[in-house]
């Protein structure tokens, strides 16, 4: 049973520039939370989706970044116009369901760095 | 709200040595804890986790006791490796009819010498 998975592992953009990053949860799993680590810093949740629907962008910064998670497909998170201060790691978790009883597993994430 | 206050690091160790890592949680509700490695250039794994007080987690040596008298779930390892290093961090999850979002903390780097 494949893990989470997360591409690409690390993408590089220019200011101005558009990041795609995607992940595909693990076999099963209807859930997808992604986090943000800034250099030397925890991880930061942004959103939670379950298939075709937002459940919890309270973490997601106002403009420029939007989540789904289609019905077919993997989950992408996408950032407009990125910055510098948009470089960080990127982490994208899956659980079957509910996850206060249930583990978050984790995918290796997506370094971005912006130039 | 929702916070995690972690030992900051870095923290070196000698092989053999006893491991100690402090945790501390603010939390609306009843918490579910957390302790999640990350080794370098990978992901988070789930090192063990702990769901009501007085609950223990164990695994690969480490060992952390739910304390909610003192709201505490620090890390412990009689005996470090050089395989340990890594980052460690402490998390929670609070019952939100069915939004369940972890609350990390800033994470402890930890190096063990040979």
């Amino acid at each position: 049973n494949a893990g989470v998975m997360q591409n690409p592992r690390h993408l590089v953009r220019r200011r101005g520039q558009e990041a795609r990053l995607r992940c595909s949860p693990m076999k099963g799993h209807s859930h997808v939370y992604w986090y943000r680590q800034l250099p030397e810093e925890g991880l930061k949740f942004m959103v939670y989706l379950q298939k075709e629907n937002i459940i919890d962008e309270s973490g997601m910064p106002k403009e420029r970044f939007s989540a789904e998670f289609p019905k077919e497909g993997p989950s992408i998170l996408r950032i407009q116009q990125v910055v510098r201060g948009d470089s960080a790691a990127y982490f994208c978790a899956s659980s079957p369901q509910s996850s206060y009883y249930n583990e978050q597993f984790f995918g290796p994430g997506t370094r971005l760095t912006v130039l | 709200g929702n916070s995690v206050t972690q030992m900051e690091g870095p923290v070196t160790l000698s092989e053999e040595a006893f491991l100690t890592i402090n945790c501390t949680y603010t939390a609306t509700g009843y918490p579910s804890l957390f302790w999640y490695v990350q080794y370098p250039g990978e992901g988070l794994q789930l090192l063990l986790k702990a769901t009501k007080a007085d609950d223990k987690g164990s695994n690969k040596g480490f060992e952390a006791t739910y304390r909610k008298e003192t709201t505490s779930f620090h890390l412990e390892k009689g005996s470090v490796q050089v395989s340990d290093s890594a980052v460690y961090f402490c998390a929670l999850i609070v019952s939100n009819f069915g939004n369940e979002k972890l609350t990390f903390g800033t994470g402890t780097r930890l190096t063990i010498i040979p």
